[in-house]
């Protein structure tokens, strides 16, 4: 069966400092990928997805990117942490072909804090 | 581009009370689905259900059902008899059938669902 897994669970970062968010996902090949962030307020907003290594769409400037090295690993990282970069991010997954009608499985999140 | 309308932020409900949960999407597509998924206060979303644009039929899975009109372009979603347990974030999404296949799902804001005993 299909797990993913997301970490670190929960994360307390100063402003500036780097960042790196990593999830993996086991028991499927060439899985679409996606990075969801979860703000007080304004529900889940899709910040990157990659449908194969090296393939990375950003949906929203910000200073946060995305890299794909491996099939079935997927990681968010940033340079210098802002306090608007605050919140509960997830991954998830969906077969490759099927992003459109195929639901997305969830990691547990990590909720990062930015002080 | 598509996009998800929950108006409802919050819901407070007592416990056997169903309630409704509203949800409005925007597509200029003619091919797409919906979905709704599910948020407990532990953080991990659970999918509930999708439905695609071509399938207008409801949907009764237990207490809960799905109300799907593209008439009105609205996918409403209600819990008969209310459970504590029901008490969650609730997201509505939409996804369209783009010619690449890869179209990623937009959410709405979600609606806070609580049932208080």
């Amino acid at each position: 069966s299909q797990t993913i897994h997301q970490w670190p669970a929960t994360l307390v970062q100063p402003v500036g400092s780097p960042l790196s968010l990593e999830c993996t996902v086991e028991g499927t090949s060439n899985p679409n990928l996606y990075w969801y962030r979860q703000a007080a307020g304004r529900g889940l907003q899709l910040l990157f997805y990659s449908v194969g290594i090296g393939q990375i769409s950003s949906e929203v400037p910000q200073n946060l990117s995305a890299s794909r090295p491996q099939d079935r690993q997927f990681i968010l990282s940033s340079k210098k942490l802002l306090l608007s970069d605050s919140g509960f991010y997830l991954c998830a997954w969906n077969p490759l072909g099927d992003a459109y009608n195929s639901p997305l499985h969830f990691g547990n999140g990590t909720r990062l804090t930015v002080t | 581009a598509q996009k998800v309308t929950q108006a409802q932020t919050e819901i407070s409900v007592v416990e056997k009370e169903d309630v409704t949960l509203d949800c409005v999407y925007e597509t200029r597509d003619t091919t797409y689905y919906l979905f709704w998924y599910k948020q407990p206060p532990s953080g991990e979303l659970v999918f509930l259900i999708r439905r695609n644009s071509f399938d207008e039929q409801n949907e009764i899975s237990g207490r809960y059902s799905w109300n799907f009109q593209k008439s009105t372009s609205s996918f409403n979603f209600t819990i008969t008899a209310s459970q504590v347990v029901d008490s969650a974030v609730y997201f509505c999404a939409l996804s369209e059938g783009g010619n690449s296949g890869n179209t990623p799902l937009v959410f709405g804001k979600g609606t806070r669902l609580s049932v208080i005993a």
